[in-house]
């Protein structure tokens, strides 16, 4: 079974600056995506970024990117330039290209931006 | 607008009852995901149908029914078997295909229990 370990519970950031969040995951396959999501107050689930395993061009998306490295497992979003708006909690997740392509999720890391 | 749509927001389950939420969606996707969301912890897969009158289990099954009879619609029964229903329900849907394989999330349910 793939497992999707969050270790940072809770972080906060300054508005403007930049935090990172940590994920790792465990897998024995070799193509895969990653997923971060985000999950404002409102509960909705926003897909933030998208990485596929056979790139290794780190996925952008404005102010979020990610650095991949997939023989250590890791899969870390950064946010730039922190907004108020980016207050949430932050889910990692993993897919497999086999089977049903499930998602299975990380235990979500909660940001808080400080104005 | 095209999206998916679950109903309702916030659901009352008394003791020995089943309840059913909906979800539908208008993004004509073949594949629709229920996920079960507890305090501290990330998402778990209930069931999940990648094609109309076809579904699976997923990880947590045990206490809940799906039906798949048209391609918008993805019920999910919480039934009297499931003993601890009170979570928040997700609701997702997918193209199935594997190059754009993103899950689109509904806006929940709440279920409590009386």
């Amino acid at each position: 079974a793939q497992t999707v370990t969050q270790s940072q519970p809770e972080m906060s950031v300054q508005e403007a600056e930049t935090v990172t969040l940590s994920c790792t995951y465990d897998t024995s396959e070799n193509n895969y995506y990653l997923f971060w999501y985000k999950q404002p107050p409102s509960r909705q689930m926003i897909l933030v970024i998208r990485q596929e395993a056979y790139k290794q061009q780190n996925a952008t998306e404005n102010r979020f990117s990610v650095n991949f490295q997939k023989a250590a497992k890791s899969f870390s979003l950064k946010i730039s330039d922190s907004q108020l708006g980016d207050t949430a909690m932050y889910f990692c997740a993993f897919m497999s290209l086999t089977g049903a392509n499930n998602l299975f999720f990380g235990t979500g890391t909660r940001l808080t931006v400080i104005p | 607008d095209g999206g998916i749509t679950q109903s309702p927001k916030y659901l009352f389950r008394k003791e020995g009852q089943n309840v059913t939420l909906s979800c539908e969606q208008n993004l004509n996707h073949d594949a629709m995901y229920w996920y079960r969301q507890d305090p501290g912890q990330g998402l778990r897969l209930i069931y999940y149908s990648q094609i109309v009158n076809d579904f699976q289990k997923g990880d947590i099954a045990e206490g809940y029914s799906v039906s798949r009879e048209k391609k918008e619609s993805f019920p999910l029964t919480v039934t009297s078997a499931q003993k601890n229903p009170t979570a928040f329900y997700l609701c997702a849907s997918s193209t199935g295909s594997l190059a754009k394989n993103i899950q689109y999330f509904g806006a929940g349910t709440r279920l409590s229990v009386l």
